[in-house]
């Protein structure tokens, strides 16, 4: 089975500065797709940025970007300029493209921007 | 377009009663997730389904049953709820190589 993990519970940033979130994933498949995902209080989860296996060049969304080490299982999420409006909770999540389909959620970071 | 909709928002349920979740998506997506969420545990996933008329076990499925008679629509029912129950159910959808789509949330709480 599939597991993710963030281990890191809370983190806090000064606005305008850098902070990385971290994420490991255990799978035995060799293609999927990884995820970070956004909850802010409202509740509504909001995509922030996918990874495919397969392409090695990091994605960049803004001012969000990861670092995807394959061989690692590591997938962090680094967040540049940090705004206000970037506390939230933040998800890693995985989901094969075999036949399992099975989408898996860590226990999340929640993120507090600091003024 | 509405994405995906979960019916109700708020319930409040007494032990032993049953209820049904509806989870509804008009994008015509394969893939549909019940999960639930409690503080600390992310989101844990109860039932999947893959297709209309096909569904799989998640992570916690104990106390829960699911359907997908219609490929828009994805129930989650409780037939005897407890108080462990009380959480935040979150359904997703999502097509095949994409990301997840997720509706608002339901609030459930077992008195």
């Amino acid at each position: 089975a599939q597991t993710v993990t963030q281990s890191q519970p809370e983190m806090s940033v000064q606005e305008a500065e850098t902070v990385t979130l971290s994420c490991t994933y255990d799978t035995s498949e060799s293609n999927y797709y990884l995820f970070w995902y956004k909850q802010p209080p409202s509740r509504q989860m909001i995509l922030v940025i996918r990874q495919e296996a397969y392409k090695q060049q990091n994605a960049t969304e803004n001012r969000f970007s990861v670092n995807f080490q394959k061989a690692a299982k590591s997938f962090s999420l680094k967040i540049s300029d940090s705004q206000l409006g970037d506390t939230a909770m933040y998800f890693c999540a995985h989901v094969s493209s075999g036949s399992a389909r099975q989408l898996t959620f860590g226990s999340g970071t929640q993120l507090t921007v600091l003024p | 377009n509405a994405g995906v909709t979960q019916t109700p928002k708020f319930r409040v349920l007494k032990t032993g009663q049953s209820m049904t979740l509806l989870c509804a998506q008009d994008m015509n997506h394969e893939y549909m997730y019940w999960y639930r969420q409690d503080p600390g545990m992310g989101l844990r996933l109860i039932h999947y389904s893959v297709g209309e008329g096909t569904t799989a076990k998640g992570e916690v499925p104990d106390g829960y049953n699911v359907s997908r008679l219609k490929k828009q629509n994805f129930l989650l029912g409780l037939e005897s709820a407890a108080p462990s129950q009380t959480s935040v159910y979150f359904c997703a959808s999502r097509a095949i190589r994409a990301e997840a789509f997720f509706g608002q949330g339901t609030r459930l709480t077992v008195v």
